[in-house]
């Protein structure tokens, strides 16, 4: 099975713009997660979706909003960049949506670069 | 805020040694799982361990849970350089359907 796949991998932006991150979960799986990583922070994180459903959400401004489609895959936006949202964001699927007992699998991440 | 702390913050060693670090938590969880990062790139998952287990071993790896302490300890075993990553101990919370991950353990194994 083909694992969590992010594009873009890389993407450098400017203070401003907005930019579209996409993810495809593994196949079956139905939960998306989006995690932010940066170094003072850590991993935090910015919301969950299952089944189409965003049932919850991490503390971040409404600049940052996510969906999934039928299939699945999901997109996160975020508007407005600024230099503090430069950080490598994580995409993550499980099968089921209880994380008590389902693992979350990551894909390779997209790395966001904000001038 | 971060459920899960790991300690050390970072760890030095040489190939072959045994590597230890642990996490620490706040509240009651289910399961507890631990994941290795290489350098900015994704997570790997490495273990769950749950809440009525003690210890649990996966190749190299063995994890300990002590629930009273709310704790857990990762040890890896005869340590090679591609073991060099950082590892995270993550928790779900929040109606299940988050994970919450500490700040993670550097853990740089040298030849």
């Amino acid at each position: 099975k083909a694992g969590v796949t992010q594009t873009p991998r890389y993407l450098i932006k400017t203070r401003g713009q907005q930019v579209t991150l996409s993810c495809s979960p593994i196949s079956g799986h139905r939960s998306v997660s989006w995690y932010q990583q940066t170094p003072g922070q850590g991993l935090q994180f910015l919301f969950e979706y299952f089944s189409e459903t965003q049932r919850n959400k991490g503390n971040f401004p409404g600049r940052f909003s996510g969906r999934q489609f039928s299939n699945s895959r999901s997109e996160m936006n975020v508007s407005t960049l600024e230099l503090g949202d430069s950080a490598l964001y994580l995409c993550a699927s499980s099968l089921g949506p209880d994380l008590r007992t389902d693992t979350q699998y990551f894909g390779p991440g997209t790395r966001l670069t904000v001038l | 805020s971060q459920q899960g702390e790991e300690d050390p913050q970072a760890l030095s060693i040489q190939e072959g040694e045994n590597a230890t670090m642990n996490c620490s938590y706040k509240t009651s969880i289910n399961n507890l799982q631990w994941y290795r990062q290489n350098s900015g790139r994704g997570l790997v998952h490495l273990i769950l361990i749950r809440s009525n287990e003690r210890e649990k071993h996966s190749g190299r790896l063995r994890v300990t849970l002590d629930t009273s302490k709310k704790s857990s300890s990762l040890l890896i075993t005869a340590s090679r350089a591609a073991d060099t990553a950082s590892y995270f101990c993550a928790t779900a919370l929040s109606g299940y359907s988050t994970l919450t991950f500490g700040k993670g353990t550097m853990l740089l194994v040298s030849p």
